[in-house]
């Protein structure tokens, strides 16, 4: 069966940055693009970017670009986000999800369980 | 970019009730529509993609239609694992962006 496993909770001071992993498993890692979702708490989906794990092609959202990178290491189906200069309010719970895609839409079908990412001095 | 706007914000309704929940593009994303439901603690799930076909393994009771800017999820017969909160995203263009949500509560 399909799996997201990511990687645990992290404390960062502001200024740091932080690296999110995201495994997969149960399905061609390849075969899909992967998604980063982010959730600030008592706040809704927030969409980061992609990442095509077959050419390491990328697509970041504007807001994003410049201090979001996303990369994956075929060799272990791993995806990975990583988002430097943290401030305060990147507090939140960050997402990877695989997007599959129909004949008529493409859509996340599969979600990692998430991971709390804290920014405090 | 393709703002998402979802209304209610909230909803108060019973078990057993009919509930329908809208989302409105600003501009045409044809089918590209897809809903999930999110509840506390935990990550979204897919119910309804290209705006009117089921996820696999989701009740019937869900059910969304719509095309161009306009669409709707409805829930036909309210079941207390369904109090929870609902989000569009549009996949017809990047950013995919997502709605701001509709909690659905327990009245």
């Amino acid at each position: 069966q399909v799996q997201l496993v990511q990687s645990g909770a992290e404390v960062k001071k502001p200024g740091a940055s932080v690296k999110v992993s995201c495994k997969a498993s149960g399905y061609t890692f390849t075969g899909y693009y992967m998604h980063w979702v982010r959730q600030a708490p008592g706040q809704g989906l927030e969409w980061m970017g992609w990442i095509n794990p077959n050419s390491g092609g990328t697509n970041y959202a504007q807001k994003f670009q410049g201090w979001v990178t996303m990369t994956r290491d075929t060799s272990i189906s791993t995806a990975y986000m990583e988002l430097s200069r943290l401030r305060s309010d990147d507090t939140a719970v960050y997402y990877c999800a695989r997007e599959g895609c129909s004949s008529t839409s493409c859509y996340l079908d599969y979600w990692g369980q998430g991971t709390l990412v804290t920014v405090s001095s | 970019d393709i703002q998402m706007t979802q209304s209610p914000s909230s909803l108060s309704a019973s078990v057993g009730d009919r509930v329908t929940i809208t989302c409105r593009a600003s501009q045409s994303i044809s089918s590209y529509l897809n809903w999930y439901q999110q509840k506390p603690g935990k990550a979204p799930k897919l119910l309804i993609y290209a705006a009117s076909s089921l996820q696999s393994g989701v009740p019937s009771r869900f059910s969304g239609s719509g095309s161009g800017t306009d669409f709707t999820l409805t829930i036909s017969s309210l079941q207390p694992e369904d109090f929870a909160t609902y989000y569009c995203q549009q996949s017809y263009s990047t950013p995919r962006s997502f709605g701001q949500g509709t909690k659905l509560e327990i009245k």
